[in-house]
């Protein structure tokens, strides 16, 4: 199985600052139809994930464009470029190249 | 606006059986591969079984492989999954949600609690 490993396990940071978290797989993700399915959800308390962003860097439509995603082959990130009090919350990266399809630990932000 | 409802959910003894039902609404559902995911208390996320658009080809975690079943009916728009021989380690909230490689939409999910 592709083992998906996020860093920090928790994040606490100052409102209006940058936040970053990674998401490093045991083996590429680039499918072979040329595509990286590599996909970033937001849990916040008590409520169901949602999609962030979809194919390294693709923003689901809704999303605010402080959210940001990168990366490539096995070395990915979620970037928050202000941080927010509505941004409190679990996220989680997860993989769609390979089965079984695996998610990241998942990464907690909170304010400090 | 895409709604998916799961329902079905419930209290049920170690070996019993329970089966999940997932109403979709706002897509078009017989074009889009659908996703059981699964969240124990406290815990991340977990992938359970997908489902191919028209049916024919699933997939499953090892941990419930020849103990649950997934399946839908385009007629009605619902996505199912028969659980069977079900163990405390089955307990979490169960979320059905669209798309497969690129999971999309989730619903608010449904809760299993395995215990005697």
């Amino acid at each position: 199985d592709v083992v998906m490993t996020q860093s920090p396990l928790s994040l606490p940071v100052t409102l209006g600052q940058p936040a970053s978290i990674s998401c490093r797989s045991s083996q590429s993700l680039v499918y072979s139809d040329g595509n990286t399915y590599l996909n970033w959800f937001q849990q916040r308390p008590g409520q169901s994930p949602r999609r962030l962003i979809y194919m390294v860097s693709n923003r689901d439509s809704g999303v605010p464009d402080r959210f940001s995603g990168g990366g490539s082959g096995t070395d990915f990130t979620l970037k928050i470029s202000r941080v927010e009090a509505e941004d409190v919350g679990v996220y989680y990266c997860m993989q769609g190249t390979h089965w079984p399809l695996t998610f990241g630990g998942g990464t907690k932000v909170e304010i400090k | 606006e895409v709604q998916l409802l799961e329902s079905g959910g419930g209290l049920v003894q170690p070996g019993g059986s329970l089966r999940l039902s997932c109403a979709a609404s706002g897509f078009t559902f017989n074009i889009y591969d659908m996703t059981w995911v699964r969240q124990a208390p406290g815990k991340g996320l977990e992938w359970v079984s997908s489902i191919r658009a028209n049916g024919v080809e699933t997939f499953y975690a090892d941990s419930v492989k020849g103990r649950f079943t997934v399946s839908r009916d385009n007629s009605k728009n619902i996505l199912y999954l028969q659980m069977n021989a079900l163990r405390a380690e089955d307990t979490a909230i169960y979320y059905c949600a669209n798309g497969l490689r690129a999971i999309g939409d989730w619903g608010q999910g449904t809760l299993v609690t395995v215990s005697s």
